[in-house]
């Protein structure tokens, strides 16, 4: 079946340190990738994307590369800040028919000290 | 353009009660899903309407849950009877028809069976 495995938290930086967050992944055919934030107090936004092997999706400083190699998709940033503070979610879709459904990880909590 | 909203916010109920959802897509939207995050657990999809219709029901736990999409609009989330674990945070996200399509999240509601 489908499942996504992704490191676990709580993830404590100091601002302008290097963040990678491991996420993997099991899937039959070829799913799309997906990794959501949500900051304190607010809903799930998409942060970014990947729909096919070694497609990079980046987003405000973030990047993630789909690797169907190692069937991973580790979300990096290379100096975070104060306001990256926020739970992050890595999730796929089957890409099955009509079947949108996100998969999920147990999220990953990141705390960014300044 | 509004969001996604969901109401309640919060709801705190006694074991037995009835509790009902409520959530309202982006308009224009046909797509609505439905996630449950049971803490401690990932975020679990629960269902898929396009439009009116069900698309994918697999992820609804038991038929204590009933959720309906009355003329392709707002959607319901009804328990009834609640159970102790069915406490949770419930997400409800909206996409438009076709293709991969972003999924934009509403804030969620926190439900507390107690």
């Amino acid at each position: 079946g489908n499942s996504v495995t992704q490191m676990e938290g709580p993830v404590t930086l100091s601002e302008e340190a290097f963040l990678t967050i491991n996420c993997t992944y099991t899937a039959t055919g070829y799913p799309s990738l997906f990794w959501y934030v949500q900051y304190p107090g607010e809903g799930l936004q998409l942060l970014l994307k990947a729909t096919k092997a070694d497609d990079k999706g980046s987003n405000k400083g973030f990047e993630a590369t789909y690797r169907k190699e190692t069937t991973s998709f580790h979300l990096e940033k290379g100096s975070v800040q104060v306001s990256d503070s926020a739970v992050y979610f890595c999730a796929l879709s089957p890409n099955a028919g009509n079947n949108r459904k996100l998969i999920w990880g147990l999220g990953t909590s990141l705390a960014v000290n300044p | 353009e509004a969001g996604v909203t969901q109401f309640p916010s919060h709801s705190v109920i006694e074991k037995g009660q009835t509790v009902t959802l409520r959530c309202d897509p982006i308009s224009g939207h046909d797509n609505l899903y439905w996630y449950r995050r049971v803490m401690g657990k990932e975020i679990k999809f629960l269902l898929h309407f396009v439009k009116e219709s069900k698309q994918d029901e697999s992820g609804m736990p038991n038929n204590r849950f009933l959720a309906e999409r009355t003329g392709g609009t707002y959607s319901t989330l009804k328990v009834q009877p609640a159970e102790l674990e069915d406490s949770g945070v419930y997400f409800c996200a909206s996409s438009r028809a076709g293709g991969l399509r972003e999924q934009y999240f509403g804030p969620g509601t926190r439900l507390t069976v107690t």
